[in-house]
């Protein structure tokens, strides 16, 4: 497709247990992002990617999250430990510079 | 630092009825963008509007129009004649050259009630 996909588009966790959020940009897009939306919050910055840069990774809450790009194009976030306050949705986006980002549907994440 | 306020949080008109949706940025940067994005209740986030620092000319497409007005760095939102089906949040969105990274400002909360 040609807009940025997630998946899973849900995910129900334990407590404690790992996951893998995945995101595919848009083809041809340098740059890519990761954000966190709590319930009616706004929209939290986590990492952003540029070309071969070295990412921003000045919005990780806490090291048990880490997110890394291969290839310059798909992305996993990873969360290990999970706890119930990273329940929220999940946004992934990609751009080329000084253009708008385009936003995938988000992985909602449920941490029980 | 460099940030983005918006100061209103949540906003309720009757249809029909013209609103503001302020945005104030702050930056030492000289080259900037700044965005502005719609997230109905259905979740996705819908690109609005592009501005570049260089380009101080406002907008207007259809109901809606922008003001961008760099002497107050402010990048202001209106909507004409407002409909139900503008209720969502609004978020204004800066991107500074030395920091590359979007940054989204808290949102406003925009109900439109019939």
């Amino acid at each position: 497709g040609a807009g940025v996909s997630q998946s899973p588009s849900n995910k129900v966790t334990e407590k404690g247990k790992d996951v893998e959020l995945r995101c595919d940009p848009i083809s041809g897009h340098t740059a890519l992002y990761w954000y966190r939306q709590s319930l009616g919050q706004g929209l939290e910055f986590l990492i952003y990617f540029q070309g071969n840069s070295a990412p921003d990774k000045s919005g990780l809450p806490s090291d048990r999250f880490s997110a890394e790009r291969t290839g310059g194009s798909v992305s996993t976030l990873t969360i290990q430990r999970t706890q119930q306050e990273d329940s929220a949705v999940y946004l992934c986006a990609s751009s080329s510079t000084g253009v708008q980002a385009f936003f995938g549907q988000g992985t909602r994440l449920t941490v029980v | 630092a460099q940030k983005v306020t918006q100061a209103q949080t949540e906003i309720s008109v009757v249809e029909k009825e013209d609103v503001t949706l302020d945005c104030v940025y702050e930056t030492r940067d000289t080259t900037y963008y700044l965005f502005w994005y719609k997230q109905p209740p259905s979740g996705e986030l819908v690109f609005l509007i592009r501005r570049n620092s260089f380009d101080e000319q406002n907008e207007i497409s259809g109901r809606y129009s922008w003001n961008f007005q760099k002497s107050t760095s402010s990048f202001n939102f209106t909507i004409t004649a407002s409909q139900v089906v503008d209720s969502a949040v609004y978020f204004c969105a800066p991107t500074y050259s030395s920091a590359s990274k979007i940054i989204f400002g808290s949102g406003t909360r925009l109900s439109i009630r019939p």
